[in-house]
């Protein structure tokens, strides 16, 4: 089954642009993910599907600044324009054929 | 408004057993796959289980197969997990979440999550 892999922890200031990294395991490099937030407290809430081809369908009232890209097993989350409530944690999630699988998840700090 | 509502958490001890559900309401419960997941204090996301849309394909993590069983009624618009033998390591945070898709093979993600119910197993 695919594995995940996230950075566990990632900064940057408020009103910069942040780029934060999911990489699928060997042999799950053409695998679809999905991106969740979780801001402090609070249940999960969609953010979007990532393509490997680097197409995104973001989730209902996800604002312009998110934004998703691909470059072979790595799934980028895009953030522009940093505020306060972007600081949450980030997580991947992808599924095979009798499983779901989510990344150890990213906590951003927002300076 | 989509809402999903979990309930039926609480403190037990181990060995013993305990039934969550899930109301949803504000979309057509019985075209999507549905999925519960926790979350342990302090720790990531970990997927537990899922069901399809009529219940023919259904899927447990290694941690809980064959001491929790997923099911769900159409009718009723409610999702349940059957937790037997329940260990300290699955104190968790539960959360039912559902499925972008039908089935639990293609997905685009699990794009509508509850606000969870609390698992505390402890003596």
């Amino acid at each position: 089954q695919p594995v995940l892999t996230q950075s566990s922890s990632a900064s940057a200031s408020l009103g910069s642009s942040v780029k934060l990294t999911c990489t699928l395991s060997n042999g799950h490099s053409t695998y679809i993910i999905a991106w969740h937030q979780q801001q402090p407290g609070k249940a999960p809430r969609y953010l979007m599907k990532l393509e490997g081809g680097g197409n995104y369908n973001k989730g209902s009232g996800v604002p312009d600044r998110f934004s998703g890209s691909s470059s072979g097993a790595d799934r980028y989350l895009t953030i522009s324009n940093l505020q306060s409530e972007d600081e949450a944690d980030y997580y991947c999630e992808t599924w095979d054929s009798n499983t779901r699988v989510f990344g150890g998840g990213t906590k951003l700090t927002v300076l | 408004e989509v809402q999903l509502v979990e309930s039926g958490g609480g403190l037990v001890q181990p060995g013993r057993s305990l039934r969550l559900s899930c109301a949803a309401s504000g979309f057509t419960f019985d075209d999507y796959a549905m999925h519960w997941v926790r979350q342990p204090p302090g720790k990531g996301l970990e997927w537990v289980s899922g069901i399809s849309w009529n219940s023919g394909s259904i899927d447990y993590a290694d941690s809980v197969k064959g001491r929790f069983t997923i099911s769900r009624d159409n009718a009723k618009n409610s999702l349940y997990l059957q937790m037997n033998s329940l260990r300290a390591e699955d104190t968790a945070l539960y959360y039912c979440a559902k499925d972008s898709t039908g089935n639990t093979v293609t997905s685009d993600g699990m794009d509508v999550w509850g606000q969870g119910t609390t698992v505390t197993v402890s003596s």
